[in-house]
């Protein structure tokens, strides 16, 4: 039982490369979140979903891009990297309401 | 729409010492409430959910509806303790991707 996967760990793109963060869960979760992490500010929901087919904005999503074709990967892409997109990306997953998320590692982009 | 306070950035206690992290939410409804701690460069782990009244590493929190408030404690901190705190928060209607929401993070730093 792996629980959320993120891939890859650390990443350094140029200015307008595009690129995939990828999520995977195998609890069969059918929440599933992204978030990013920046000094001083805490986590901000990018996007989520709340089941396979079913994704949505949250509260910082252009830029970003989601798919949930499954209930076990949710990947997310930057369509054209910017420096202000230099985070700590952490994907989630939840059961349902009353269990909290659990999370992934973390992929620590830096855009130069 | 709700919102997660934690008025300290950092909290500095001795060892032995007792710890209070505050939280404290604005919500109009019945909030499930949450806390996370993140361990340097590592994941968020779920910590205590208020629903399960649990005590895990010493810790507890009490969730006081009539001060708004989801304060976490623990009577003697511990070196190991060290880590950010961070309060999060469920909203009971039905967009619970959306509405789960993260204060912006308390550090606690205990000295030897």
């Amino acid at each position: 039982n792996a629980g959320v996967t993120q891939t890859p760990k650390f990443q350094v793109l140029k200015t307008g490369q595009s690129m995939t963060l990828q999520c995977a869960q195998d609890m069969n979760h059918e929440y599933m979140s992204w978030y990013r992490q920046d000094p001083g500010m805490g986590l901000r929901l990018i996007h989520y979903s709340v089941g396979a087919g079913i994704t949505d904005q949250g509260e910082v999503p252009n830029g970003y891009n989601v798919s949930r074709s499954t209930t076990e990967d949710f990947p997310l892409r930057l369509l054209s990297a910017a420096p202000s997109q230099t985070s700590v990306y952490f994907c989630a997953s939840s059961r349902g309401r009353g269990f909290g998320y659990t999370f992934g590692s973390g992929t620590r982009l830096t855009v130069v | 729409a709700q919102r997660v306070t934690q008025p300290e950035k950092l909290l500095s206690v001795f060892k032995g010492a007792p710890v209070e992290l505050k939280c404290n939410y604005s919500y109009s409804g019945s909030p499930e409430l949450f806390w996370y701690v993140q361990y340097s460069r590592q994941r968020l782990q779920l910590l205590l959910r208020h629903i399960s009244r649990e005590s895990i590493k010493g810790f507890t929190a009490d969730l006081n509806k009539g001060e708004t408030s989801f304060h976490l404690k623990k009577p003697f901190a511990q070196e190991e303790d060290s880590a950010m705190y961070y309060c999060a928060l469920s909203g009971l209607g039905d967009n619970y991707g959306q509405n789960f929401v993260f204060g912006p993070g308390t550090r606690l730093s205990v000295l030897p």
